[in-house]
């Protein structure tokens, strides 16, 4: 358990507008991650980080943009939220290991 | 392009018996092969990994079993418990150290039945 904390845990929101999902984490972990879960395409990285203000796309980053500013927090924004990005979204954090350890998600519904 | 497949969306299996979860990849490139499991409404949870210089780790009820020549890999589940009920994820690192990206697969719904 790596101590993450997603907020907040659902949001309904309406086409168009900004949305800032936060990955909180307490272990200190230098490297976070965020996915996205949809039906028939399991998970997929939206973006990633590897340190304080190190940032980088992952295979589905259009649409979305991430900050770091503190090794604890790792933020997602969707500037102008669509209804194609109604999903869960979840944060995962890793030190040196290859295994990501993952919150528990936020599930993101664009009306 | 689909680099990590679970060909099968779900699988039921009576308890006390083996459960089988296949994953299949394209990229010779992966060094590295986790499975996680899922409940609902809950995050993956890590469950056991696999190095691509091993052909088989086992932990507990659970064993990981890799086949290079054939791209393939494999979760045996001995025996099955009703609390196994879940989807299982495999994944897939070829990038190992820095950024460590991993390549999930679509999931499949395993049911144990009591």
């Amino acid at each position: 358990d790596a101590g993450i904390t997603q907020s907040p845990r659902h949001k309904v929101t309406e086409t168009g507008t900004p949305v800032t999902l936060r990955c909180h984490q307490t272990e200190n972990h230098r490297y976070m991650y965020w996915y996205r879960q949809d039906p028939g395409h399991g998970l997929r990285l939206i973006h990633y980080s590897y340190g304080v203000k190190d940032t980088d796309k992952g295979e589905v980053s259009d649409g979305y943009s991430v900050s770091r500013s503190k090794t604890e927090d790792f933020l997602l924004t969707l500037e102008s939220a669509t209804s194609s990005q109604t999903s869960v979204y979840f944060c995962a954090a890793r030190d040196r290991i290859y295994e990501q350890y993952f919150g528990p998600g936020t599930r993101l519904t664009v009306t | 392009d689909q680099q990590v497949k679970q060909n099968s969306p779900s699988l039921s299996v009576q308890e006390g018996r083996i459960s089988i979860l296949n994953c299949d990849y394209t990229n010779s490139m992966f060094d590295y092969f986790l499975w996680y499991k899922k409940y609902p409404a809950e995050g993956p949870t890590f469950l056991i990994s696999i190095s691509s210089i091993k052909d088989k780790n086992e932990d507990g009820r659970f064993t990981v079993f890799l086949n290079k020549s054939a791209k393939h890999l494999s979760l045996h589940i001995v025996p099955s418990q009703p609390g196994d009920s879940a989807v299982y994820f495999c994944a897939a690192s070829a990038e190992g150290g820095a950024t460590n990206k991993l390549i999930f697969g679509t999931g499949t719904l395993l049911a144990v039945q009591p």
